[in-house]
């Protein structure tokens, strides 16, 4: 399966440590996105890149966020300081031209 | 920003019955995408519509784009228990955004 994958699947921590997720997109897809999706709600935006460089950031990403794709390849999203309210699964997706197509999503909890 | 309203927000039926979940917005789309998602997962990509009107089917599922691309629905025929998912429509916004309604939680009964 060459889809979009994610790791760490489930990462528990506590308030105040960092945490970074990884997400690898399909192969030939020149567009990643990360978005981030709490119970009972669809996914909300929080910024995309084409190839390496990162064209939008959400207000959602505070200064506590940050994320690359270094290489045009994969991606990193960081989390420092965490808070309680950052517990939420964290999305990635990518596409070529039109649809997006996610990966299985990293479950935070901040305790 | 587009609101995307989508209803119901919880729809429980017997296996063999019909459904229709709707997804509707003040504002045109360019185009609409529809996912399932299950618990612990990410979206499954079922459809992209792009033109008013349109009408697309993907086995027992029938999706359907308004005439004014502002609304649109699925329906399924002839429920399964694998139907079993949480609905989301998503539409794009600026060539690249995806904007997710709060989704419909379907639960098809054996």
């Amino acid at each position: 399966d060459t889809g979009v994958s994610q790791n760490p699947r489930h990462k528990i921590t506590k308030r105040g440590q960092n945490v970074t997720f990884r997400c690898d997109p399909i192969s030939e897809h020149n567009r990643l996105y990360w978005y981030r999706q709490t119970l009972g709600q669809g996914p909300e935006f929080l910024t995309y890149f084409q190839n390496e460089a990162q064209l939008e950031k959400s207000r959602l990403l505070s200064d506590r966020f940050s994320a690359e794709r270094p290489k045009g390849s994969f991606s990193t999203l960081e989390i420092q300081r965490t808070e309680q309210g950052d517990s939420a699964m964290y999305l990635c997706a990518s596409s070529l031209l039109g649809s997006q197509y996610f990966g299985p999503g990293t479950r935070l909890l901040v305790l | 920003t587009q609101l995307l309203e989508q209803s119901p927000q919880f729809l429980s039926i017997q296996e063999g019955e019909n459904l229709t979940v709707y997804c509707n917005s003040s504002s045109v789309f360019s185009s609409l995408q529809w996912y399932r998602q299950e618990p612990g997962e990410g979206p499954v990509l079922l459809v992209t519509v792009v033109t008013g009107g349109e009408v697309k089917k993907l086995k027992r599922l029938t999706f359907q784009f308004g005439d004014a691309r502002k609304d649109s629905s699925l329906h399924i025929t002839a429920a399964q228990p694998g139907d079993t998912g949480l609905y989301l429509c998503a539409a794009t916004s600026n060539d690249y955004k995806l904007s997710f309604g709060a989704g419909t939680t379907v639960t098809v009964r054996a």
